[in-house]
């Protein structure tokens, strides 16, 4: 089965930390994705990669950065964490190919900044 | 912006009805489209996907895809208590790239 594991499920931070979310994937997937969740909101794409080093922006890219020395390993950066960042972060990766669409997620990381 | 829509509901269905869910999309050049089911507490999981105009059927679920009307929808038969979840529609809008845009999920009640 493939796994996808996200290294903190819940944390709670400062505004104006920086945090680190780190997510790990065991089936040598080529894409991975960054998520956030939100009640009203759904699912809106933060950023994604295709490949180690590679980065690409999704919908929602601001306030965020990302990092990708390993092709297992995607991390989010939050540099200066906001309240308007408190949210489900799911981290997600899928086999190469376009509109493969079969996306395995990982559990999730609900951020709350105070 | 390219959208998908979904209506969020709650769309309450008695156990063994047929469930029907909706959804439609802003980007013609869309080519892939996909189901997830998401419990409550728990992560998405891809139930179907369909990159054809027509029915796709899978066990007790049928998707289905009309381009020209942008729409796709998915039918629950004989549903289940179980099948209790928010129903989320994804598409592929970014042309030549990955990464799916989700509308904000169909929350289904199956009433025992």
């Amino acid at each position: 089965d493939v796994k996808v594991t996200q290294s903190s499920r819940y944390l709670v931070k400062r505004t104006g930390e920086k945090v680190f979310l780190e997510c790990v994937q065991d089936m040598d997937h080529e894409n991975m994705f960054w998520y956030r969740q939100d009640p009203g909101l759904g699912l809106r794409l933060i950023y994604f990669s295709y490949d180690v080093k590679m980065k690409e922006k999704g919908d929602i890219p601001e306030g965020y950065s990302v990092s990708r020395e390993k092709k297992e390993r995607f991390s989010l950066i939050l540099e200066s964490a906001s309240t308007n960042q408190t949210s489900m972060y799911l981290c997600a990766s899928s086999l190469a190919g376009i509109g493969s669409g079969e996306l395995f997620f990982g559990e999730g990381s609900r951020l709350t900044v105070l | 912006q390219k959208e998908v829509e979904q209506n969020s509901g709650p769309l309450s269905v008695p156990e063994g009805a047929i469930a029907s869910l909706n959804c439609t999309y802003s980007d013609r050049g869309s080519q892939s489209f996909f189901w997830y089911r998401q419990y409550s507490g728990k992560s998405p999981e891809l139930i179907m996907f369909i990159y054809s105009n027509g029915d796709k059927e899978d066990g007790r679920f049928t998707a289905q895809l009309n381009k020209a009307s942008q729409y796709v929808s998915l039918l629950i038969r004989d549903s289940q208590p179980s099948d209790s979840a928010t129903y989320l529609c994804a598409v592929n809008i970014r042309q030549g790239a990955d990464g799916l845009t989700f509308g904000k999920g169909t929350h289904l009640i199956i009433q025992p």
